[in-house]
C-alpha cells in the first residue's frame, strides 16, 4: 500500500535550474496538495487541486507552478531555483474536503536546496 | 493569514510522564488534526476531531476539539522514548473557499530529558 509517493528525495540545484518534484498517489483521492517546510517551521501550502484538471493557489505560490492531468499525480514545477526555495516539500492528498473533511495522508518529502 | 498558536514549543520528557500540547487561534476551525513528524519524513496522522467538544483516544493518545472550535489539546499519557518527534495540530476549514485547506502550528519537539 503506497500512498503517497514523492521524487525524488533529495535534490541539490544551482540558482537558476528548474525541476519537477514528482507527486504520486493510489488511493483514488480527488483532493491533493504541495507544501513547504523551512526550519523549525509548520507547513505553508504552495498550491493545491480539487481534481483533475483543476488547480488552484495556496498561501505561498509564487516561484512555482503544478499541474493535474490526472487523478494519480501532482507534479510541482520550480522553474527559476532560487535559494529563498531551499526547504522540505511535503505531498499531501485526501479523499474529501467541505463538509466531508477527509484527513490529509502525506508523503515522505523531498529536500531540495539551492546553491 | 490565519494563524495557529502551538504552545510549548518544545519540552523534554522522561519516560512514564505524561505530557500535554494545544493549540489555539483566533479563527474557528471545523476540523482539528493531530500529526507526527519523526525526522526525514512526512507528518503521519495521529488524530482528527471533528465536532466541538469531541474528545477522542488513539492508545495513549488523547485529542479535544474545543468547545469553541477555536482550539485543541493532545494528551500523551505513560511516554515512551519512540513519543519524541516533532507534534503539528492543524485547523481546517470547510468552507466553499478553502477547499480543506489546512493550517498548521509551528511545532511542539518532544525529546527525552538528558
Amino acid at each position: 500500500n503506497a500512498g503517497v509517493t514523492q521524487t525524488p528525495k533529495f535534490r541539490i540545484l544551482k540558482i537558476g535550474q528548474s525541476m519537477t518534484l514528482q507527486c504520486a498517489q493510489d488511493m483514488n483521492h480527488n483532493y491533493m496538495y504541495w507544501y513547504r517546510q523551512d526550519p523549525g517551521m509548520g507547513l505553508k501550502l504552495i498550491y493545491y487541486s480539487v481534481g483533475a484538471g483543476i488547480t488552484d493557489k495556496g498561501e505561498v505560490p509564487n516561484g512555482y507552478n503544478v499541474s493535474r492531468s490526472t487523478t494519480e499525480d501532482f507534479p510541482l514545477r520550480l522553474e527559476l531555483a532560487a535559494p529563498s526555495q531551499t526547504s522540505v516539500y511535503f505531498c499531501a492528498s485526501s479523499s474529501g474536503a467541505g463538509d466531508s473533511n477527509q484527513p490529509q495522508h502525506f508523503g515522505d518529502g523531498t529536500r531540495l536546496s539551492i546553491l | 493569514g490565519q494563524q495557529l498558536n502551538q504552545s510549548p514549543q518544545s519540552m523534554f520528557i522522561q519516560e512514564g510522564e505524561d505530557v500535554s500540547m494545544n493549540c489555539t487561534s483566533s479563527s474557528i476551525f471545523n476540523t482539528w488534526l493531530w500529526y507526527k513528524q519523526d525526522p526525514g519524513e512526512g507528518p503521519v496522522l495521529l488524530i482528527a476531531l471533528y465536532k466541538a467538544g469531541e474528545l477522542t483516544s488513539n492508545g495513549r493518545l488523547t485529542a479535544q476539539f474545543g468547545t469553541t472550535r477555536k482550539d485543541s489539546f493532545l494528551n500523551i499519557s505513560a511516554s515512551i522514548p519512540s513519543d519524541v518527534g516533532i507534534y503539528f495540530c492543524a485547523g481546517q476549514l470547510s468552507d466553499g473557499g478553502s477547499q480543506g485547506n489546512l493550517i498548521f502550528g509551528k511545532g511542539t519537539k518532544l525529546s527525552v530529558k538528558p
